[in-house]
């Protein structure tokens, strides 16, 4: 079955830049169609998407947020990385990674999430 | 602002029939399949409806999922208590060129 889990720091400070690790199993970045993408969840707020990199290393990302994002993938590893840079208080969410078996279609699998709080 | 528009609540009394509205554009759900999640307290969404009006093994046939034009509707009928979450709907958008959110529903049920 396909399962999904992100890892990375807990807290970070402002204007640093933080790593997240999307770690899945039950299918493969090599296999045509298939995505994996970042979402976020500020607390209380609605769902954001940030990031998306398919089998064929097509990544899009949030127009509003393109300018610090970069998302990559180690197919070897079954890994999925998002960096964001000059983090702010304002980023601070739950974050989710998720997978989506064809371009132009939206998630149906999700991790578990994990909480990014920025502060000094 | 969401690029989906969601009303903020709704409610319902057990055993009653709600909707959910979702309304988009021409970018997004006019042109694109729409997802429906259901998330509950402290938890990660999970995957209600796809494709506009398919459901996923394991979700009861008492959600399900509509489209017409730029706006899409998620019903769920026979309400029950542990129907209370929250619904976001989404869509990829073309001009975007990425899948887009509604701001949520929050579903009470009295």
């Amino acid at each position: 079955q396909i399962t999904l889990k992100e890892s990375g720091p807990t807290l970070v400070k402002p204007t640093q830049t933080l790593t997240l690790t999307c770690t899945f199993s039950g299918f493969s970045l090599t296999t045509s169609g298939v995505g994996v993408g970042w979402i976020r969840q500020p607390p209380g707020k609605a769902l954001e998407w940030l990031a998306l990199i398919y089998w064929d290393d097509d990544k899009r990302y949030s127009p509003s947020l393109k300018s610090r994002l970069t998302i990559t993938k180690d197919t070897s590893k079954n890994q999925v990385v998002l960096t964001v840079t000059n983090m702010d208080p304002v980023d601070t969410a739950t974050y989710y990674c998720a997978h989506t078996e064809r371009f132009r279609e939206s998630f149906d699998y999700w991790g578990q999430g994990t909480l990014v709080t920025v502060s000094s | 602002q969401s690029v989906l528009t969601q009303p903020p609540s709704a409610s319902g009394t057990p055993g009653q029939r709600v909707t959910i509205s979702c309304s988009g554009s021409s970018s997004n759900i006019g042109s694109n399949y729409v997802y429906w999640y259901q998330q509950l307290p402290g938890t990660a969404p999970k995957l209600l409806i796809y494709r506009s009006n398919q459901r996923p093994s394991g979700v009861p046939d008492r959600f399900s999922g509509s489209k017409s034009g730029t706006s899409a509707s998620l019903a769920i009928s026979g309400l029950r208590s542990e129907d209370e979450a929250d619904y976001y709907c989404a869509a990829w958008d073309d001009s975007l060129s990425g899948p887009v959110f509604g701001g949520g529903t929050n579903l009470t049920v009295l």
